[in-house]
């Protein structure tokens, strides 16, 4: 089946240094990669999507300068967290989506980012 | 605004108790997909529906869609604490360019032995 690599899986980092989550879709082609941020016993909000070779598109009221966010192959999309702060603290996931008549999203298996 | 309705938010029941989630909105979706997360995981694709009036069965979870492609139930019979987890309903708008998955806010469901 379809396998999404996410890593680091937790990362501790201090306050005002940058972080970047790598997502790889390991054995198909994801051209949609949609990440996500959520807070302890709540659903995943949707922060942006990104299909490979074009902008992300960020929801409202993510910063897109502090969540950069490239999708630069078929393979690999990377969320980089800019100058974290400790309100930065959450669990990170991405997914992805493939070509076809593929109606599931895979889910990696998120990244709890600690700010200290 | 939450697209996706999901109730209850939390649920805790006795071990062999039956119990259903849902998932409502006013919007019509192409596809409806729940899925079951455990603490620090990633959520994991439980089934998904496409069909109108559709209904599918995994074991002891039965999930159904509703005929206008506005609602879902997930029914889990004979609950077991390994059921234990948050469930989450999340949906593909029809119409959507990017592909959109939206989520409901979860059910976290706890079973007691």
């Amino acid at each position: 089946g379809a396998v999404v690599s996410q890593h680091p899986s937790r990362v501790i980092c201090k306050s005002g240094t940058s972080v970047k989550i790598e997502c790889r879709s390991l054995d198909f082609q994801a051209t949609t990669m949609f990440w996500y941020r959520q807070f302890p016993k709540q659903s995943l909000m949707l922060m942006a999507t990104s299909n490979e070779g074009s902008k992300a598109t960020y929801e409202q009221g993510v910063e897109k300068d502090k969540f950069l966010i490239n999708h630069a192959s078929l393979t690999l999309s990377t969320l980089t967290v800019t100058s974290a702060h400790p309100e930065d603290s959450s669990f990170y996931i991405c997914s992805a989506r493939g070509t076809g008549a593929r109606y599931g999203y895979t889910f990696g298996s998120g990244t709890r980012l600690t700010v200290v | 605004t939450q697209l996706l309705e999901q109730s209850p938010q939390f649920l805790s029941i006795q071990e062999g108790e039956n119990l259903t989630v849902y998932c409502n909105s006013s919007s019509v979706f192409s596809s409806l997909q729940w899925y079951r997360q455990e603490p620090g995981e990633g959520p994991v694709l439980l089934v998904t529906v496409v069909t109108g009036g559709e209904v599918k069965k995994l074991k002891r979870l039965t999930f159904q869609f509703g005929d206008a492609r506005k609602d879902s139930s997930l029914h889990i019979t004979a609950a077991q604490p390994g059921d234990t987890g948050l469930y989450l309903c999340a949906g593909v708008s029809r119409g959507s360019t990017l592909g959109r998955l939206y989520f409901g806010r979860g059910t976290q469901l706890t079973v007691w032995p």
